[in-house]
């Protein structure tokens, strides 16, 4: 079946570097994609959104990159934080809203000091 | 954003008993909730589909006999987990939808069945 994945488990970065997860999705209809944060024993938090029509997509430390040719999605987070660790989830959907999600497998981010 | 609540956050109970997990959107409406499970380390898996007055839609492997769902007004959907099993321990989270796009999330219920 369709699925989204992910290709590190786990990344490390210092603080105040840059992190970049990424995320690969197989079903070519997907047309609307959302990073979630995941902090221990808490649902998902919205971090941002981006639909099939763009390729970048900017929020306030974060950026979301769409490379729909090879199916591929990146979470760039500027500056990292000891706040920003937590498990980093990519979701998609092909019903274009945020109904049906399908989440990759996650990624473990820890900052160092 | 728009808040969803989810209550218990943790519960214990003993194997072969229920338990009942509510889902409140406390600022809008939700005509749509979903609810997922989460086992340590994974990623969210959907089990359902809950539409307001009507009947839930399940996941293929999802008993709806054993996760029965109840969807009785817009802002609440709850989840009850029927003759608990300790496999059946895991981390449950509900989304509503807000508008087209955005689907929030309520903080989680740790359920372990002893």
């Amino acid at each position: 079946g369709e699925s989204v994945g992910l290709h590190l488990p786990t990344l490390s970065v210092q603080e105040g570097d840059n992190s970049i997860i990424n995320c690969a999705y197989s079903n070519s209809a997907s047309d609307y994609f959302i990073w979630y944060k995941q902090e221990s024993g808490k649902g998902p938090q919205f971090i941002i959104d981006i639909r099939s029509n763009m390729d970048k997509r900017q929020g306030q430390r974060v950026t979301v990159l769409l490379n729909k040719t090879v199916k591929h999605l990146s979470l760039q987070i500027a500056a990292t934080q000891p706040g920003d660790s937590a498990v980093y989830f990519c979701a998609e959907t092909s019903s274009g809203s945020a109904r049906q999600l399908t989440f990759g497998s996650g990624t473990q981010l820890t900052v160092l000091p | 954003g728009a808040v969803v609540s989810q209550h218990p956050s943790r519960v214990i109970c003993k194997s072969g008993t229920s338990v009942k997990i509510e889902c409140r959107s406390l600022d809008f409406q939700a005509t749509t909730m979903f609810w997922y499970r989460q086992f340590p380390k994974q990623s969210l898996m959907l089990m359902a589909t809950s539409n307001e007055g009507s009947k839930a839609t399940y996941e293929q492997g999802v008993e709806k006999d054993k996760f029965l769902i109840n969807h009785a007004s817009l802002t609440l959907s709850t989840l009850t987990v029927t003759s608990a099993h300790p496999e059946d321990s895991s981390f449950y989270i509900c989304s509503g939808n807000h508008g087209v796009t955005e689907a929030f999330f309520g903080q989680g219920t740790r359920l372990t069945v002893v």
